[in-house]
């Protein structure tokens, strides 16, 4: 069974550009949640969805930031006119149901790099 | 506003010998609690959790780590530690009255030297 997978792996983008990070999720999982790893440091929570409902986005660093999940299965997080503080992994997680207590499977992430 | 302590940046364990890597956690209600590990350029992997129930719990690859309420520990554990358990850890905690997101700790690196 496959599980969570990102794309691209890597990213290379120059300051003022936009990119679209993409995160498909285990196959009949409801939640779907965004991370940031800075480096050295701890995943933060950015945003979660339950099936096409984005129903938290409080994590999100400012309005250049955008995610989406229009089917309730891919989702696709976007970031408008990076900056260099926007360097950092991107990790997508998602659980089988809506509750607090289900395990969150992480996919590979994706590592930006802003110039 | 929850959050996770991972007091040890690394810790060094020869191969063979016990391990135990510390967290602590702050939460308003009770907690569940989560520990994964993440090898070089991979995602975060799912070792175990702490839902209710037995205070110790035991996950994947012989790893255990035991809930204390008192101490508002999740200490992770291992009897015999390999080689291959090098790598970088995370505790996380999810406040279980209402609605929360899961809290990571900033991760402790494990060195198991041969």
């Amino acid at each position: 069974g496959a599980g969570v997978s990102q794309s691209p792996r890597y990213k290379v983008a120059k300051r003022g550009q936009d990119v679209a990070l993409r995160c498909d999720p285990i196959s009949g999982h409801v939640s779907l949640f965004w991370y940031q790893q800075a480096l050295g440091q701890g995943p933060e929570f950015l945003t979660y969805f339950q099936n096409e409902a984005q129903l938290d986005k409080s994590g999100l660093p400012s309005d250049r930031f955008f995610a989406e999940r229009p089917e309730g299965s891919v989702s696709t997080l976007k970031i408008q006119r990076t900056q260099q503080e926007d360097s950092a992994v991107y990790l997508c997680a998602s659980s089988l149901g809506p509750g607090d207590r289900e395990t969150q499977y992480f996919g590979p992430g994706t590592r930006l790099l802003v110039l | 506003a929850q959050s996770v302590a991972q007091p040890e940046d690394q810790v060094n364990v020869a191969e063979g010998n016990p391990l135990t890597v510390k967290c602590t956690y702050s939460v308003s209600g009770n907690p569940y609690l989560f520990w994964y590990v993440q090898y070089p350029n991979r995602g975060l992997q799912f070792l175990l959790k702490y839902i209710t129930g037995d205070n110790l719990v035991k996950g994947s690859y012989g790893f255990e780590a035991e809930f204390n309420k008192s101490q508002t520990s999740f200490h992770l554990k291992k009897p015999s530690a390999l080689v291959s358990d090098s790598a970088l850890y995370f505790c996380a905690v999810r406040d279980r009255g209402g609605y929360s997101t899961l809290t990571f700790g900033k991760g402790t690196m494990l060195l198991v030297s041969p």
